[in-house]
């Protein structure tokens, strides 16, 4: 049983760019969420899915930002228009239909705007 | 939203010495858990305590759960290199909706 998926594992952008971070999550789990960190840093919140259905965006930027997660492939976090402050690492939790009572990371995608 | 405060954000300690980490929240819970982080990897879940528990062990990890005073400690005992890792807490949210929420950490380094 694959766990959760994130790819690509590192990305390079360049400012102005747009950026298409994919995660697919545990086998029968229907909830993602999506993190950021910086270095030394905890975990910012982002946004809670479900499938076709956004549950929580209240950590997203208002501008640039945006997530899906559809019917039928992986959650998508889009980034338009990077720039520096765009460059952290980018995590994706997901948790099945029973219960958020235990989060499942993958190992996450670094993203670097030039 | 519920938010978990880790103390102390960095902690040096001795192989074989044990590690107590703190955390403390502000609202009601439905349960809190532990993860880790190892440098460059996503987060792993270490063991969850329930609102109606007070302590909880599983290997070399004891948890506990104090929710009068809103707070949880994490302790490892007889630590080893590879316990070297950032650990983090989440409340559990009462209701499905609402989002997990992780605190800064606490950067554990085992000197050899």
């Amino acid at each position: 049983n694959a766990g959760v998926m994130q790819n690509p594992r590192h990305l390079v952008r360049r400012r102005g760019q747009e950026a298409r971070l994919r995660c697919s999550p545990m086998k029968g789990h229907s909830h993602v969420y999506w993190y950021r960190q910086l270095p030394e840093e905890g975990l910012k919140f982002m946004v809670y899915l479900q499938k076709e259905n956004i549950i929580d965006e209240s950590g997203m930027p208002k501008e640039r930002f945006s997530a899906e997660f559809p019917k039928e492939g992986p959650s998508i976090l889009r980034i338009q228009q990077v720039v520096r402050g765009d460059s952290a690492a980018y995590f994706c939790a997901s948790s099945p239909p029973t219960g958020n009572e235990k989060l499942f990371f993958g190992s996450g995608t670094q993203l670097s705007v030039l | 939203s519920q938010q978990g405060e880790e103390d102390p954000q960095a902690l040096s300690i001795q192989e074989g010495e044990n590690a107590t980490m703190n955390c403390s929240y502000k609202t009601s819970i439905n349960n809190l858990q532990w993860y880790r982080q190892n440098s460059g990897r996503g987060l792993v879940h270490l063991i969850l305590i329930r609102s109606n528990e007070r302590e909880k062990h599983s290997g070399r990890l004891r948890v506990t759960l104090d929710t009068s005073k809103k707070s949880s400690s994490l302790l490892i005992t007889a630590s080893r290199a590879a316990d070297t890792a950032s650990y983090f807490c989440a409340t559990g949210p009462m209701n499905r909706d609402d989002k997990i929420i992780f605190g800064k950490g606490t950067r554990l380094h085992i000197l050899p």
